[in-house]
C-alpha cells in the first residue's frame, strides 16, 4: 500500500457519460497529480493541485476537470466520454522533497 | 523540466547487474534526479533520487557524474521480477511548485531465465 488511495478501481461506462474519479493523497502530502495511461503507452500529465489550489495544467482536455477539497483528497471528473478515453488514470502525491507516490490506478472502460 | 533521454528497451539475464543509463542534458542547478518503476496495470514506483555523485539503497545504485548531464541507474543481479519499465525523471525537489512530473519513453527491461 503506498499510501495514495484510488477509487473505483475499475469503472466501465458509455460514450457520452461523465464519471468522478477520487484520489485521497498520502497523509501529509499536499500537492496531488494526475496522469492518463493509455495501453502501451506513457503516462501523460493532466492536472497538479497543491493545498486546494490548481498549480500545473498539462494535455488535459476541455471535457475533463479537477479540483482538491480542504481534506486534500482529490476529484478528476470527466465527461461527455469517448472510446479514446479508456485508459489508466493514475493520481500521485508528493511532500516537501522527495518523490512522488502513485496511487494504483483506476482502470476506466468507455464502451 | 529538463528533457531525458533513455534506451527504449533493454535485455538482461537473471543474476547479472543492469545498468541503465539516461542523458539530461540541459538539467538545472535545482534538479533532481529520480528513477521509477512500473509494472503493467499499476503505477510507478519510486525507487532512487540523487543530486550528484553516488547514492545507493537497498534495491538499487545511482551513479552521477560530476556534470550532471546524465545518470545511470544500477541494478545488481537482477531476477525475472525486475521486468518492468524504467523512468528518468529530472526535476525539482519542492512539493508546491508548479511542477510538472513529465515522463519520458522509459527503458523496458526485459529480464530472462
Amino acid at each position: 500500500d503506498s499510501g495514495v488511495t484510488q477509487t473505483p478501481k475499475h469503472l466501465i461506462t458509455a460514450t457520452g457519460q461523465r464519471v468522478t474519479l477520487r484520489c485521497s493523497p498520502r497523509s501529509g502530502d499536499l500537492s496531488v497529480y494526475w496522469y492518463q495511461q493509455s495501453l502501451d503507452q506513457g503516462l501523460q500529465f493532466l492536472i497538479q493541485y497543491y493545498n486546494g489550489e490548481e498549480r500545473a495544467k498539462g494535455n488535459i482536455l476541455e471535457r475533463f476537470s479537477a479540483q482538491q477539497f480542504p481534506d486534500l483528497h482529490s476529484e478528476l471528473n470527466l465527461s461527455s466520454l469517448e472510446l479514446g478515453d479508456s485508459a489508466l488514470y493514475f493520481c500521485a502525491s508528493r511532500g516537501q522533497g522527495g518523490g512522488y507516490t502513485f496511487g494504483s490506478g483506476t482502470r476506466l472502460t468507455v464502451v | 523540466l529538463a528533457k531525458t533521454t533513455q534506451p527504449i528497451s533493454m535485455d538482461s539475464y537473471e543474476g547479472q547487474e543492469v545498468n541503465i543509463t539516461c542523458s539530461h542534458n540541459n538539467i538545472a542547478t535545482n534538479d533532481y534526479i529520480t528513477w521509477y518503476q512500473q509494472f503493467p496495470s499499476q503505477g510507478p514506483r519510486f525507487i532512487i533520487q540523487g543530486y550528484k555523485t553516488k547514492v545507493t539503497n537497498e534495491v538499487a545504485s545511482l551513479f552521477i557524474p560530476a556534470d550532471r548531464k546524465s545518470s545511470t541507474l544500477s541494478l545488481p543481479r537482477v531476477s525475472l521480477s525486475d521486468t518492468a519499465v524504467y523512468y528518468c525523471l529530472v526535476g525539482d525537489n519542492v512539493g508546491n511548485a508548479g511542477n510538472m512530473l513529465t515522463f519520458g519513453g522509459g527503458t523496458r527491461l526485459m529480464v530472462k531465465p
